[in-house]
């Protein structure tokens, strides 16, 4: 089975702070992906990559930064947390790129950061 | 812009047949994917349509029509345990990004 983890279930943090959310994923893949997801407005794409040392911004990247430098792990950096940033935070990973293939993403079991 | 739309809640009895749509307008399409969330817990894959038609897995279908822009996952036999929340992504792009709609959140009432 496809085994997607992350560091941290809940985390409490305070403004300001500079916070680390890891994602570790087992089965080989090249992409990966960082979700926040909100009440009412779903998941959103914060950043994915689709290769080591690779990244590339998704629909709300503002006030986070990631990295990627083995192919396994795969970083979300908040430089200096901020209330708005207290969500629920995912990350999925998926093999490949070749089109056809379902590609579907697997999920880690999500980390609830609030922001103090 | 990227659009997906589905109904924010839903309410079904055990044992009948739930239909959950979703509408999508894309700028590229690779695939539709459903996904099953329940409450603290991380999305789960469940079906995946990339040609127009029907899919059946089990209790679960899923349909696309690529001209209009329409999916529905269909739930048969509803149970207990179907209550959760069902996302609809679309695949865009060579690196297959998904674009989540927010979800349907199913209870399913004895």
């Amino acid at each position: 089975d496809v085994k997607v983890t992350q560091s941290s279930r809940y985390l409490v943090k305070r403004t300001g702070e500079k916070v680390f959310l890891e994602c570790v994923q087992d089965m080989d893949h090249e992409n990966m992906f960082w979700y926040r997801q909100d009440p009412g407005l779903g998941l959103r794409l914060i950043y994915f990559s689709y290769d080591v040392k690779m990244k590339e911004k998704g629909d709300i990247p503002e006030g986070y930064s990631v990295s990627r430098e083995k192919k396994e792990r795969f970083s979300l950096i908040l430089e200096s947390a901020s209330t708005n940033q207290t969500s629920m935070y995912l990350c999925a990973s998926s093999s490949g790129t070749s089109g056809g293939k379902r590609n579907e993403q697997f999920f880690g079991p999500g980390t609830r950061l609030t922001v103090l | 812009g990227q659009n997906i739309d589905q109904p924010t809640e839903m309410t079904a009895t055990e044992g009948a047949i739930v239909q959950i749509n979703c509408t999508y307008q894309t700028s590229g399409f690779n695939g539709l994917f459903w996904y099953q969330q329940h409450a603290g817990e991380a999305p789960t894959f469940l079906s995946y349509n990339v040609l127009d038609g029907l899919e059946e897995k089990g209790r679960f279908s899923s349909f696309l029509s690529r001209s209009k822009g329409y999916s529905y996952l269909l739930l048969k036999e509803l149970q207990m345990k179907d209550s959760a929340s069902y996302l609809c992504a679309v695949s865009l792009g060579a690196t297959n990004k998904l674009i989540f709609g927010t979800g349907t959140l199913l209870a399913v009432q004895p």
